[in-house]
This record gives structure tokens, C-alpha cells and sequence, in this order.
């Protein structure tokens, strides 16, 4: 167990439809990072939050957004949805706001299939 | 911009062998590198993790990599393959003077062979 929750592990929403995928870091993590896996395109960072303060962005498309609370945890809003963005989506944390060696602990995922 | 390459999709050993999984990092920076493996319908659990210092970087479960710069490789070996084993692999590189963000490669399932 990484100490990295996420909820809800499996989701199923049909096309155009609006998800919430919700994180918690472990305690004392101020980064968050959001990762897709799918089948095509492998594992794909999203986004990167440190303290509220989104930091770095991937190949994120624009129907999707994220925030960081106060408390910390995150949450990844996908708008529009498309059958293709059905995929795994990992949130990770890591102790610090940007050094590149830290490790990033990561959570089991939610399991998003879009219908 | 960086990358990695895993050669082979899939390995397959016996139990008992040794297993060797590959990674090849394109870089323009020094790197960090990382190795993680994945359980089936589990998350993502570090190996181990090359920064700076010893190549060669001893990991949990027997795993060791050695970043060898001059091929720019990070392989992944363990002398003696478990069942307990079996799962995916992904080799990852980040930035030393970039965004903390992880760029991984395809992934290698390992396959245990009793």
C-alpha cells in the first residue's frame, strides 16, 4: 500500500458525459500528479500540482482539467468524454515540488470505460 | 525531448534463471532513472531509482539496474527468477533540470515459466 488514495476505482459513463476522479497523496506529500494508461499510448503524464499551484503539464487535452485543494488532494475532471479516453488513470505523489529524483508513490488507479 | 525504449514486450523465463528486462533513455541532461513495477490490477510500486553516485543501484526483491551512461542503458536484472515475479515493468526517466514529470517506456511483461 503506497499511501496514495483514489476514488472511485472503476467508473462507467457513457460519451459526452463529465467525470470527477478524485486523489488523496500520502500524508505530507505536496505534489500530485496525474498519468493516463492506456493501450495505445502507454503510460502519459497529465499534470503536475505542488500546494495548490499547478507546476508542469503533459499531454493533457483540454477537456480535462485538474485542482488541487487546500488539503491537498486532487481531482482530474474529464468533460466530453470520448470512447478513447477510456483508459487507467493513476494520481502519484511525491514528497517535494519538483526535484526530479524524488520518487513518486503511486495510487491503484480508476478504471475509466467510456460507453 | 526525452524517451525510452524497452526492448521486448514480453520476456519469458524459467524459474530459477536469471531475467534481464532492457531499457535504452535518450537524454539531453544528466538523468534520473527509475524502474516500477506493476502487479496486475495494482498500481505502480518502485524498484529502485538511479540519481547520482553508484551505478549500480540495488532494489527490493532481489532487483538490481546499473546505469551505464556511455550506452545510455539502465537494464533491470535479477539472478534468480520467482513465480511472485511475474508482472509488468516500466522503465522511466525524468529530468534533472526539468519539470518533475516521468517519461515512461512501453512496459515488459515478465512471464515466470514453472
Amino acid at each position: 500500500d503506497s499511501g496514495v488514495t483514489q476514488t472511485p476505482k472503476h467508473l462507467i459513463t457513457a460519451t459526452g458525459q463529465r467525470v470527477t476522479l478524485r486523489c488523496s497523496p500520502r500524508s505530507g506529500d505536496l505534489s500530485v500528479y496525474w498519468y493516463q494508461q492506456s493501450l495505445d499510448q502507454g503510460l502519459q503524464f497529465l499534470i503536475h500540482y505542488y500546494n495548490g499551484e499547478e507546476r508542469a503539464k503533459g499531454n493533457i487535452l483540454e477537456r480535462f482539467s485538474a485542482q488541487q485543494f487546500p488539503d491537498l488532494h486532487s481531482e482530474l475532471n474529464l468533460s466530453s468524454l470520448e470512447l478513447g479516453d477510456s483508459a487507467l488513470y493513476f494520481c502519484a505523489s511525491s514528497p517535494s515540488g519538483g526535484l526530479a529524483s524524488d520518487t513518486q508513490y503511486f495510487g491503484p488507479g480508476t478504471r475509466l470505460t467510456v460507453l | 525531448a526525452q524517451s525510452v525504449t524497452q526492448l521486448g514486450s514480453h520476456v519469458s523465463v524459467s524459474e530459477g534463471a536469471l531475467v534481464l528486462l532492457r531499457c535504452n533513455y535518450s537524454s539531453s541532461v544528466p538523468p534520473y532513472l527509475f524502474w516500477y513495477v506493476q502487479y496486475p490490477n495494482q498500481g505502480l510500486q518502485l524498484l529502485l531509482k538511479y540519481t547520482t553516485g553508484a551505478t549500480l543501484v540495488k532494489g527490493i526483491n532481489g532487483f538490481e539496474a546499473e546505469f551505464k551512461k556511455s550506452e545510455t542503458s539502465f537494464h533491470l536484472t535479477k539472478p534468480s527468477a520467482h513465480m511472485s515475479d511475474a508482472a509488468e515493468y516500466f522503465c522511466a526517466v525524468s529530468d534533472s533540470g526539468g519539470a518533475q514529470k516521468l517519461v515512461f517506456g512501453q512496459g515488459t511483461r515478465l512471464t515466470i515459466n514453472p
